[in-house]
């Protein structure tokens, strides 16, 4: 079955970085596109972040544009997201996705439990 | 404020419909597909409609979904006291570059 568990989240000051991974299994990695989604507290679903099957093409939200940034490793079957210069604004709980398809995103098939990472002093 | 409009909140009573809204625009839903999701207090969320009115393997044929120009709704009928949830809509915009969703519907069955 499809498994899609994140970890890297935390508590973390403001400005610090903070690296998040997803780790999948149950299907071919290499052969989906992968997102990160995250909730702030009370909030809706606020989309952040794609990377192509190949991770040929990158997409960012602009909320996150030029301090996060998202990659893949096909050989670990892993997807990760680097967050830097962090901001109270940041909290949220994280949540890994695999798309339906490869490229242009599509629908979210298959979410990951979320990983809470909290910006705070 | 969301890209896509979702009604804050919507109730009916357990076994009869409700219908929820998504309004967008032509660059996200009036030319791509749409999708939704439902969250159940204190888990991620689910896929339950795909490419604008399909349902995943497990997904009952209670709930359907439909697109009409740069509107999308979710039909849910028999409703029972489980569907309590938010609801969300998503899509890609193909203006942004970006994936947007709705803000959000609760639904309560009383």
């Amino acid at each position: 079955q499809v498994q899609l568990v994140e970890s890297g989240g935390g508590v973390v000051q403001p400005g610090r970085s903070l690296r998040l991974s997803c780790a999948a299994s149950g299907f071919t990695f290499r052969s989906y596109a992968m997102h990160w989604v995250r909730q702030g507290p009370g909030k809706g679903l606020e989309w952040v972040a794609v990377i192509w099957f190949d991770g040929s093409v990158k997409y960012l939200a602009d909320s996150v544009k030029g301090r996060f940034s998202i990659s893949r490793d096909n050989s670990k079957n892993t997807v990760f997201l680097q967050m830097n210069s962090l901001s109270p604004e940041d909290t949220a709980v994280y949540y890994c996705a695999r798309d339906r398809g490869t490229g242009t995103p599509k629908s979210f098939e298959y979410w990951g439990q979320g990983t809470q990472v909290t910006v705070s002093s | 404020q969301s890209v896509l409009t979702q009604p804050p909140s919507v109730s009916a009573a357990p076994g009869q419909k409700v219908t929820i809204s998504c309004s967008g625009s032509s660059s996200n839903i009036g030319n791509n597909y749409v999708s939704w999701y439902q969250q159940l207090p204190g888990t991620a969320p689910k896929l339950l409609i795909y490419d604008n009115n399909k349902r995943p393997s497990g997904i009952p044929d209670r709930f359907s979904g439909s697109k009409s120009g740069t509107s999308a709704t979710l039909d849910i009928t028999g409703l029972q006291t489980g569907d309590e949830a938010d609801y969300y809509c998503g899509t890609w915009d193909s203006s942004l570059s970006t994936v947007v969703f709705g803000g959000g519907t609760k639904l309560t069955v009383l």
